[in-house]
């Protein structure tokens, strides 16, 4: 069995401020990890991925996230947001072997403020 | 049309009546699945299909009924729901049936569907 944390609910930020977007997992098999983002009245789309190989992945729009597989973690970054980031973030674990259904968290809701 | 579309968006109805929800991709996948997106909780895989079959049907209660005519297309039907089963439905698509080849292929998501039971 595998279940992913998102302690934060919502994050309201500043623009052109930093942001954090935290994400912890538990399983008991390798895994791969995700993060999507849904904007208003949007389906989710992946931001980005871990599947192997260096634990800082990046996506096109400047965000970042590193896997940490001592705590359990795959925390989501970014340096310096924009009004357009407002949207809320999943993250998703799924195991990395055979099938292995994804798992989601319960989303984080980031507001950013002008 | 480009990538995965579903209508209605948004679908009211009581407690007695029949509906559906249209899933299509546009994308040439073989996969298709549908989600639940309740607030608060997380999303739900509520069924998969792969190359039309139902590879996946987690526990969802017999309400709900999928339908894969063809590759392109994934219906959920509905039938005497409850107030409970108002949620955002999500449909999705990857290219072949997550994990079959060791790799998770990406999901692409629809819009959803927000339905309410009253």
């Amino acid at each position: 069995a595998q279940s992913v944390t998102q302690l934060d609910s919502q994050v309201p930020v500043f623009e052109e401020a930093p942001v954090e977007l935290r994400c912890n997992y538990s399983s008991s098999v390798s895994v791969y990890l995700f993060w999507y983002v849904q904007y208003p009245n949007q389906g989710l789309q992946l931001l980005l991925k871990y599947l192997s190989g260096s634990t800082l992945v990046e996506s096109i729009n400047g965000f970042e996230a590193e896997f940490n597989k001592s705590q359990t973690s795959f925390h989501l970054r970014k340096p310096s947001v924009h009004i357009s980031d407002t949207a809320e973030y999943f993250c998703a674990v799924s195991g990395s072997g055979g099938y292995q259904k994804v798992t989601f968290g319960t989303g984080t809701k980031l507001q950013v403020i002008p | 049309e480009t990538g995965v579309t579903q209508t209605p968006r948004h679908l009211v109805m009581g407690m007695t009546n029949k509906k559906s929800l249209k899933c299509e991709q546009h994308l040439g996948h073989n996969a298709m699945y549908w989600y639940k997106q309740s607030a608060k909780k997380p999303l739900e895989l509520m069924f998969v299909y792969s190359l039309e079959e139902r590879v996946e049907n987690n526990s969802v209660p017999s309400r709900f009924s999928p339908e894969c005519p063809n590759s392109s297309h994934l219906f959920l039907h509905l039938h005497t729901l409850q107030p409970e089963d108002s949620a955002l439905y999500l449909c999705a698509s990857s290219q072949e049936f997550l994990g079959t080849s060791g790799i998770t292929d990406t999901q692409y998501f629809g819009p959803g569907t927000r339905l309410t039971v009253l």
